[in-house]
């Protein structure tokens, strides 16, 4: 278990409501990611982070954004949810040396979000 | 678009066989990850290899960095191995830049 949570698990809202979601860590890795999950797509990078305070964008980003302001949170918001934004969503942790590689990525559980 | 392509995208066999799923990439790349992940629940990490063969258990990773392509293989197949199972690499250029991820193959394995 690499100390990895999202929250909330489950979320149900309507299309125009803004939403957070939450990552957080407790191993101090380095670099944390979001992606999402969809049938037929399989799972694709949202937005990255390589620091406190320094992201990027991932190959789907657009309607996406994200923080973090400290090193154990990363947060991803919908402005402005859509009906397209509803799937599995998995943050993920990287760049801690006690791992087996820099470039081994540990998983959290998944929320699950569905916009009507 | 950097490609990941897994075959086969379904996979349904006899308790006992010997299985392998099979991954292929389009250009250099840092890391190869396999992954497993049940009905309903999270990612797990299986494998994580940049060169030759790697084993755990039942299960055995190869790649091959030339023929950019890499196997994954279950021996003695039982059914609580049935899940996804899910080809990812890491492009060459760093670990900041996330994981770009086949589509996965769904394995069943029956009793």
């Amino acid at each position: 278990d690499a100390g990895i949570t999202q929250s909330p698990r489950h979320k149900v809202t309507e299309t125009g409501t803004p939403v957070t979601l939450r990552c957080h860590q407790t191993e101090n890795h380095r670099y944390m990611y979001w992606y999402r999950q969809d049938p037929g797509h399989g799972l694709r990078l949202i937005h990255y982070s390589y620091g406190v305070k320094d992201t990027d964008k991932g190959e789907v980003s657009d309607g996406y954004s994200v923080s973090r302001s400290k090193t154990e949170d990363f947060l991803l918001t919908l402005e402005s949810a859509t009906s397209s934004q509803t799937s599995v969503y998995f943050c993920a942790i990287s760049g801690l040396a006690g791992g087996t590689s820099y470039n081994e990525q540990f998983f959290g559980p998944g929320t699950r979000l569905t916009v009507l | 678009k950097n490609e990941v392509e897994q075959s086969p995208q379904n996979l349904t066999a006899q308790e006992g066989e010997f299985i392998t799923i099979n991954c292929s990439y389009s250009v250099g790349i840092s890391a190869l990850h396999w992954l497993q992940q049940h009905p309903g629940g999270g990612i797990v990490s299986l494998f994580m290899l940049s060169s030759g063969k790697k084993k755990h258990g039942r299960l055995i990773a190869t790649i091959n960095i030339q023929e950019k392509h890499s196997s994954l293989h279950i021996t003695a197949s039982h059914p609580r191995d049935s899940a996804v199972y899910i080809c990812a690499v890491m492009y060459s250029g760093g670990g900041a830049d996330g994981l770009t991820f086949g589509k996965g193959t769904h394995l069943i394995i029956q009793p």
